[in-house]
């Protein structure tokens, strides 16, 4: 199957500071997808980004698929961006999102 | 609102007391899935459901059943919980084709003594 490997696994920053969280992926994908799980363990939908580059505020995402990987850009952390970041991912004839193993942000004040 | 809802939000329960998590989407998607999340283990599949009355295994569906009478329904039922059932679930759902965009519940957390 495919493997999705997410860099850094842990994260720490002061408030203010810019990010970039990698995903690498083993085979071509139909799909990428970025989530944030907040503490209360929500996952929220950042990015819908199989290729290409969107920005959504403070984030922007880039999914390069030929060379296999996605960066997610947060600029400017706020507190309120801790949590955990995945990428998820859908490929070949397949239906299920594969997720990575996540990035755990913590954003200090 | 366009959305995912699960109810129960929490439960707690004891083994071999059956549980039904209720699942409801009203975006008219065709495809509907539970995952599980544990630590270490990430988020894994449990069933799937391309539509109405077609269902599937994915990863993990030991100790677990769903049905699809409805479009925008999809319980996942534990007949007879086990300590090993204690996670976290997720209900998601998309339109048919894997290319689109999956969108999640707020989860369950689920206890079983």
């Amino acid at each position: 199957g495919i493997q999705v490997e997410q860099s850094p696994p842990d994260l720490i920053l002061q408030e203010g500071a810019n990010s970039t969280l990698r995903c690498n992926f083993s085979d071509s994908v139909n799909n990428l997808q970025w989530f944030h799980q907040n503490p209360w363990g929500q996952l929220i939908n950042l990015f819908y980004i199989p290729s290409g580059t969107k920005q959504n505020g403070r984030l922007s995402a880039t999914t390069v698929a030929t060379e296999r990987y996605s960066l997610l850009y947060i600029s400017s952390s706020q507190t309120t961006d801790s949590g955990v970041y995945f990428c998820a991912v859908v490929w070949g004839a397949g239906n299920m999102l594969t997720f990575g193993g996540g990035t755990r942000l913590m954003v200090k004040p | 609102e366009a959305q995912v809802t699960q109810n129960p939000r929490y439960l707690i329960t004891v083994t071999g007391k059956k549980l039904t998590v209720t699942c409801s989407q009203n975006m008219n998607h065709e495809y509907m899935s539970w995952y599980r999340q544990d630590p270490g283990l990430g988020l894994r599949q449990i069933y799937y459901s391309m539509n109405v009355e077609v269902t599937d295994k994915g990863d993990v569906p030991e100790g677990y059943k769903v049905s699809r009478k409805e479009k925008r329904n999809f319980p996942l039922i534990l007949e007879s919980p086990s300590p090993n059932q204690t996670s976290l679930y997720f209900c998601a759902s998309r339109r048919a084709g894997g290319y689109n965009e999956q969108f999640f519940g707020p989860g369950t957390r689920l206890t079983v003594l």
